[in-house]
């Protein structure tokens, strides 16, 4: 079946440094991919959605120039968190759709990304 | 946009009860909804999905219910097993992210043995 890799599965960084996490679909090919935050106990909240070739589309409330987003290849999405602070710490996931109709609205999600800001 | 939530935050279970999440929607044009699964510190994993023309559909040990009436989404676990522990949660189309999905606050399943 599908597969989404995610790189790095977890990081450490200083306040103040930038990472940057990947995104892949393995072996298939992904013009839209999905990039999502978690917290602890708490759910999955879509940060923004990652376009082939063009900019990506940032929901309310997400800084799209503390979050950049770089989609130049149909099988790889950066997520880059610029000057990261502790209160970015979190467990990034990235999705891509992998249904064809009807289940065109199915996603395949990466195991994410656990960034822990010091 | 609209909320998919969830009715109970937790689920303790014995292994091999039966278990049943349930889920409001508050969306009344949802046409599809989903189950995922999430183990600790892993990314979410796809369980079973229905569409709005349909009320109930089965997998693998996996029952969703859907009843449109009340705008009320379930998944019901046959024969519960210590694997079956994680946090589930439904989820529906974002329409306003090109096909993302917007999920609820999800459900904890813990299956003791």
């Amino acid at each position: 079946g599908a597969v989404v890799s995610q790189h790095p599965s977890w990081v450490i960084c200083k306040s103040g440094t930038s990472v940057k996490i990947e995104c892949r679909s393995l072996d298939f090919q992904a013009t839209t991919m999905f990039w999502y935050r978690q917290f602890p106990k708490q759910s999955l909240m879509l940060m923004a959605t990652s376009n082939e070739g063009s900019k990506a589309t940032y929901e309310q409330g997400v800084e799209k120039d503390k979050f950049l987003i770089n989609h130049a290849s149909l099988t790889l999405s950066t997520l880059t968190v610029t000057s990261a602070h502790p209160e970015d710490s979190s467990f990034y996931i990235c999705s891509a759709r992998t249904g064809q109709p009807p289940k065109g609205n199915v996603l395949t999600f990466g195991a994410g990304s656990r960034l822990t800001v010091l | 946009g609209e909320n998919v939530g969830l009715h109970l935050p937790t689920l303790s279970v014995q292994e091999g009860d039966n278990s049943i999440i349930n889920c409001a929607y508050s969306n009344s044009a949802s046409d599809y909804f989903i189950w995922y699964k999430q183990e600790s510190g892993k990314g979410p994993q796809f369980i079973i999905d229905i569409r709005s023309n349909m009320d109930k559909r089965q997998g693998q040990r996996v029952t969703v219910l859907l009843n449109k009436t009340v705008k009320h989404l379930s998944l019901q676990i046959a024969a519960t097993q210590p694997g079956d522990s994680a946090v589930y949660f439904c989820a529906e189309p974002y329409e306003g992210a090109g096909t993302a999905l917007i999920f609820g606050k999800g459900t904890t399943l813990s299956v003791s043995s």
